[in-house]
């Protein structure tokens, strides 16, 4: 069946440094990719997306690139702020758009120090 | 953005008793929606899908005679955890999708918080 992996918590990060937070996926079809994120008290919220191989997603200073040949969707942002604290969700969808329910991640908690 | 909203945020029951969660989407209208679990330190895993009209989809593993959902509407579906117990305790997550091509992706509620005693 379908699985997501990324990289365990809690990640903690200096202000305005860089920050990677790994995922990779199995899937048995060609799915989309989507990082998620949750603030505290509040629902999962998506943070970009992508649904074909070497599409990037960007928002918010966030990207990620949909790598086949690696099976990957690493989350990456160049100067990270306090603001961005939260946790990550990596997540696929095999019907790609949301067609059908989301396989996650586990989430990964990201700290964000001044 | 499209808003989702769950009721109760917070809910404590004695085991035996059965507890209903609402799941709403405020402004569109949800012909798909999700419900999820999330353990702690753990991913959200997919309960079952309901959409509109018609009985929900239970995921492998899932007992629907445990955890009832019903999608009466298009703002609107329930998922009652029935004779709960404490290994029930979880935080219960829906999602809902829109009918309009636009609204593809999915939208969650804060979640629910059940703790079975």
């Amino acid at each position: 069946g379908d699985s997501v992996t990324q990289m365990e918590g809690p990640v903690t990060l200096s202000e305005e440094a860089f920050l990677t937070i790994n995922c990779t996926y199995t899937a048995t079809g060609y799915p989309s990719l989507f990082w998620y994120v949750q603030y505290p008290g509040e629902g999962l919220q998506l943070l970009l997306k992508a649904t074909k191989a070497d599409d990037k997603g960007s928002n918010k200073g966030f990207e990620a690139t949909y790598r086949k040949e690696t099976t990957s969707f690493h989350l990456e942002k160049g100067s990270v702020q306090v603001s961005d604290s939260a946790v990550y969700f990596c997540a696929l969808s095999d019907q790609g758009g949301g067609a059908d329910g989301l396989t996650f991640g586990k989430g990964t908690h990201l700290i964000i120090q001044p | 953005g499209a808003v989702v909203s769950q009721h109760p945020s917070r809910v404590i029951c004695k085991s035996g008793t059965s507890v209903k969660i609402e799941c709403r989407s405020l402004d569109f209208q949800a012909t798909t929606m999700f419900w999820y679990r999330q353990f702690p330190k753990q991913s959200l895993m997919l309960m079952a899908t309901s959409n509109e009209g018609s009985k929900a989809t239970y995921e492998q593993g899932v007992e629907k005679d445990k955890f009832l959902i019903n999608h009466a509407s298009l703002t609107l579906s329930t998922l009652t955890v029935t004779s709960a117990h404490p290994e029930d305790s979880s935080f219960y997550i829906c999602s809902a999708r829109g009918r309009q091509g636009g609204k593809k992706e999915q939208f969650f509620g804060p979640g629910t918080r059940l703790t079975v005693l």
